[in-house]
C-alpha cells in the first residue's frame, strides 16, 4: 500500500467529458503537487498546494481545475481537454518542513483524451 | 531558472556490471538538494538517493552511490551490482531549499539490465 494513492489508475474521455483525478496521502504531508508527464519529455509541475493553498499554477490551461479540500486529499477537474493533453498525471506529497523534505508519488493517472 | 540535463536517453548493462547515469544541472543558488528517482513499468516514481548541496561527502544508499561536483555541477549515480529489478527510467532532479518543494526534472534515462 503506497502512502500516496491515485485513483482511477487509467481514464479515457471525450473531449466534451468531465472528469476528476484524485489523490489521497496517508503521509500527514502538508503540501500536495500535481506533475504531467507526456511522452519524451520532462515531468512538468502543474500546481502546487501548501497547507491547502494554492501557492503555484505554471500557467496551466483553464480545463484543468485543482482542488485541495483539506491536506490529506488532491483533486484535479478536468473538462473539454484536448487529444493534446493525454499523458501520465503524476500526484505527489512532501513535508514542508525538516529534514525530510523529499517527494512521494502515486502510480499516476494514465489519461488518454479521444 | 534551474535546468537539469541528463544527457542519456537509453544505457543498458549487463546483470551484475557497474553503470553510471550521467547529469548536470544549472542553477545560481547555493543551498539546494539533488535525488535521483526511478520509475519502474509501475509508473509509480520511487526516491533512490537524495543529496544535500553543503554536503560534500557523496551519499551513498546500499549499490546506489553518487558523484557529486558542485563546482561542475555534475550528480551522476552509479549503480554496482545491477540487478534485473533495477530496469527503470532514471530521473535526477533538483529542488531548491526552503519553501515548499518544487522539484525541477531531467528528461530521463531509460536503463535496461539485461542477463
Amino acid at each position: 500500500e503506497t502512502g500516496v494513492t491515485q485513483t482511477p489508475r487509467h481514464l479515457v474521455m471525450g473531449m466534451t467529458n468531465k472528469k476528476s483525478l484524485k489523490c489521497e496521502q496517508h503521509l500527514g504531508h502538508n503540501a500536495m503537487y500535481w506533475y504531467k508527464q507526456s511522452a519524451k519529455k520532462p515531468l512538468e509541475l502543474m500546481f502546487v498546494y501548501s497547507l491547502e493553498e494554492r501557492v503555484e499554477n505554471n500557467s496551466v490551461p483553464s480545463r484543468f481545475s485543482p482542488e485541495c479540500p483539506n491536506s490529506s486529499h488532491l483533486f484535479l477537474h478536468l473538462h473539454t481537454l484536448q487529444p493534446e493533453d493525454s499523458a501520465l498525471y503524476l500526484c505527489a506529497s512532501s513535508q514542508l518542513e525538516g529534514t525530510n523534505t523529499e517527494a512521494f508519488f502515486g502510480q499516476g493517472t494514465r489519461l488518454t483524451v479521444v | 531558472a534551474q535546468t537539469v540535463t541528463q544527457s542519456q536517453p537509453e544505457m543498458s548493462v549487463q546483470e551484475a556490471e557497474t553503470v553510471t547515469l550521467s547529469c548536470t544541472y544549472d542553477t545560481s543558488e547555493s543551498n539546494y538538494y539533488l535525488f535521483w528517482y526511478k520509475q519502474p513499468p509501475s509508473r509509480q516514481m520511487i526516491l533512490v538517493i537524495r543529496q544535500e548541496a553543503y554536503k560534500q561527502q557523496n551519499a551513498t544508499e546500499n549499490r546506489f552511490s553518487v558523484n557529486f561536483q558542485k563546482a561542475a555541477k555534475s550528480f551522476s549515480l552509479k549503480i554496482s551490482d545491477s540487478q534485473l529489478g533495477d530496469t527503470a527510467m532514471y530521473f535526477c532532479a533538483f529542488m531548491k531549499h526552503g519553501g515548499y518543494n518544487k522539484l525541477i526534472f531531467g528528461a530521463g534515462t531509460r536503463l535496461a539490465v539485461h542477463p
